[in-house]
């Protein structure tokens, strides 16, 4: 099992730009989330989905942000247009169901110049 | 929030000894969680206790909640250089709606020094 796969590792662009971040899930897992994190906030919950459904995107912090879940093998995580202040690592981690430990992969480090 | 608050926010032992990292929460849970994050990676799993557990081992890991004050400990015995790390922990609880989430402290950095 090779985890939960996102890409890109790291991503420079400039205000204003399009990022799109991607997320492979471990197999047969049913939930995926995306959290941000920084030094200020520490790890926030941006959306996580249960069978590629979105069902809590409290955290997502503005319209900018969306995220999809075409399949179960795939989201997405875009922010259009994109601002200094979105700088961060983003994570997407997966989960089996119930009360289980999440399996997290290993980030996109975003900066926005 | 139910956030939980890890306490100390940095700590630095010599390689054998004991650490201890305290978190406390707000509110109810279903169950507790600690994470480790080595630099640069993503958080891995370590241990999960639930509400009506006071205690849980797992190899040189000792986990202790305490629901009545809040609270949880995570023990980690024997240390290692290997296990200079951040440390999370997570509560996991079901919202009003019915859905559950896990909600993650801002961590202990512990550096164990050979």
């Amino acid at each position: 099992d090779a985890g939960v796969i996102q890409s890109p590792r790291h991503e420079v662009t400039e205000m204003g730009q399009e990022v799109t971040l991607r997320c492979k899930p471990i197999s047969g897992h049913d939930y995926l989330f995306w959290y941000r994190q920084t030094m200020m906030r520490g790890l926030e919950l941006l959306i996580y989905f249960n069978n590629n459904v979105p069902i809590d995107d409290s955290g997502m912090p503005e319209d900018r942000f969306s995220a999809k879940m075409p399949n179960a093998s795939f989201s997405t995580l875009k922010i259009q247009p994109s601002e200094p202040r979105d700088s961060a690592v983003y994570f997407c981690a997966s989960s089996p169901g119930g009360v289980q430990g999440y399996t997290f992969g290993s980030g996109t480090r975003l900066t926005v110049v | 929030s139910q956030q939980g608050e890890e306490d100390p926010q940095a700590l630095s032992i010599q390689e054998g000894e004991n650490a201890t990292m305290n978190c406390s929460y707000k509110t109810s849970i279903n169950n507790l969680q600690w994470y480790r994050q080595n630099s640069g990676r993503g958080l891995v799993h370590l241990i999960l206790i639930r509400s009506n557990e006071r205690e849980k081992h797992s190899g040189r890991l000792r986990v202790t909640l305490d629901t009545s004050k809040k609270s949880s400990s995570l023990l980690i015995t024997a240390s290692r250089a290997a296990d200079t790390a951040s440390y999370f922990c997570a509560t996991g609880a079901y919202s009003g709606a019915g859905s559950y989430q896990l909600t993650f402290g801002k961590g202990t950095k512990l550096s164990v020094i050979p």
